[in-house]
């Protein structure tokens, strides 16, 4: 049974960073895109970033490039998000989100993490 | 990348069908088959309902189906049943990055 689990949130002030972790278990990890989603309180989904099985291919939806870094290592089954320069606005559930076999779709959630920004 | 539009509620009886559209662009829903649809209930996780704009991942009831006609998708879910009110976010590919729907609240009357 696929699980995911992310750990890392919490409260950082504006400015500040934080580092969250997606743990992966059943299912091989190194074969599949992973994702990382948003969900401002209230509000709907935002994708976040997406990086490719091997690394070689990583993508950040505009308002993250340069703050937000995606990595993935596969030796431990793990999927990071590293934030940096929060904002209020980053205020959000953090999800991870495993790919699908096409790669066309996310099939399998975390149960999400809340980083607040605040001062 | 502006966010897919959806209405903002729909609603049904028990039985009844309902609709959900999501209207994009040529950039991303008219310009690939691969939008997704997910069903969120409050509190919990995203489910994915529809793949690659028609296709239903194994244990999501027949009741739930998905077309797409230019830059617009579709989700319909046929006989609706109490445990469908929640709210639903298309998802589209868009080259090198996705967009998500502003989300539809389907309620259950």
């Amino acid at each position: 049974e696929v699980h995911l689990v992310e750990s890392g949130g919490g409260l950082v002030k504006p400015g500040g960073s934080l580092r969250l972790s997606c743990a992966a278990s059943g299912f091989t990890f190194d074969t599949y895109i992973m994702t990382w989603v948003r969900q401002a309180p209230g509000k709907g989904l935002e994708w976040v970033s997406s990086i490719s099985s091997g690394s070689t291919y990583i993508y950040y939806a505009d308002s993250m490039k340069g703050r937000f870094t995606i990595s993935r290592d596969n030796a431990n089954n793990s999927l990071y998000l590293q934030m940096s320069n929060l904002r209020a606005e980053d205020t959000a559930v953090y999800y991870c989100a495993k790919g699908s076999i096409t790669g066309t779709t996310h099939d399998y959630w975390g149960q999400g993490i809340l980083v607040a920004v605040s001062s | 990348q502006s966010a897919l539009t959806q209405p903002r509620s729909v609603s049904g009886s028990p039985g009844q069908s309902v609709t959900i559209s999501c209207t994009g662009t040529s950039r991303d829903v008219g310009g690939y088959t691969y939008v997704s649809w997910y069903q969120q209930h409050p509190g919990k996780a995203p489910k994915l309902m529809i793949y690659d704009v028609a296709k239903r991942p194994s244990g999501v009831p027949d009741r739930f189906s998905g077309s797409k006609s230019g830059n617009t998708a579709s989700l319909t879910i046929s006989g609706l049943q109490a445990e469908d009110e929640a709210d639903y976010y298309c998802c589209s590919y868009a080259g090198t990055l996705e967009v998500f729907g502003t989300g539809t609240k389907v309620t259950v009357l």
